[in-house]
């Protein structure tokens, strides 16, 4: 597509519950990362894949937090049991390369833990 | 580790005014150097960005140069319009950590005035 697309743009869920947050990137783009952005703050590094496997999950908090991207285009990041510390603004992006030339981010997706 | 310090915002100018957003980093390295531009509503955007000491940055007026003395990235404009209100954040990658791992700073708030 013409860019990152996130859905859902917003997602609402009782604490305990299960979700998926979807990240559709730019076409042919091999490289695709998560970052979470809490109130106030720049974004924090997730989890960045480079095709299908996660070549570096060290920002994934704690192993609530999963994500997978099987057929190396679309990636989804679950989260089990949720809690309210992790309310903030999931972001997306991806790139052709992973190297000093930038990335493309999607609007992010708010995930409101009530 | 490696690190970005932004000035708090917000930043409130008048339209034609002249725009600085100071940054300094701590790396290890010799890390790129990135600014990133969230408009309301929308992702992440590239402004620009520099991949060596001494490299200047530009894009639609905007400029910051690499200072590896100071260890500092300002964001600079000359001539401030209505339609540059937004959130501008600063960012890294270090070769040390992987180009591919961004740190940003907190962001910094701007908002002109007509």
């Amino acid at each position: 597509g013409a860019g990152v697309s996130q859905t859902p743009s917003n997602k609402v869920t009782e604490k305990g519950k299960y979700v998926e947050l979807r990240c559709d990137p730019i076409s042919g783009h091999t490289a695709l990362y998560w970052y979470r952005q809490s109130l106030g703050q720049g974004p924090e590094f997730l989890i960045y894949f480079q095709g299908t496997g996660a070549a570096d999950d060290s920002g994934l908090p704690n192993d609530r937090f999963f994500a997978v991207r099987p057929e190396g285009s679309v990636s989804t990041l679950k989260i089990q049991r949720t809690e309210r510390g992790d309310s903030a603004v999931y972001l997306c992006a991806s790139s052709s390369d992973a190297g000093d030339y930038g990335y493309t981010f999607g609007s992010g997706t708010r995930l409101t833990v009530v | 580790g490696n690190s970005v310090t932004q000035m708090e915002g917000p930043v409130t100018l008048s339209e034609e005014a002249f725009l600085t957003i100071n940054c300094t980093y701590t790396a290890t390295g010799y890390p790129s150097l990135f600014w990133y531009v969230q408009y309301p509503g929308e992702g992440l955007q590239l402004l620009l960005k520099a991949t060596k000491a001494d490299d200047k940055g530009s894009n639609k007026g905007f400029e910051a140069t690499y200072r590896k003395e100071t260890t500092s990235f300002h964001l600079e404009k000359g001539s401030v319009q209505v339609s540059d209100s937004a959130v501008y954040f600063c960012a890294l990658s270090s070769p040390t950590s992987g180009t591919y791992k961004y740190i940003f700073g907190t962001g910094t708030r701007l908002k002109v005035l007509a």
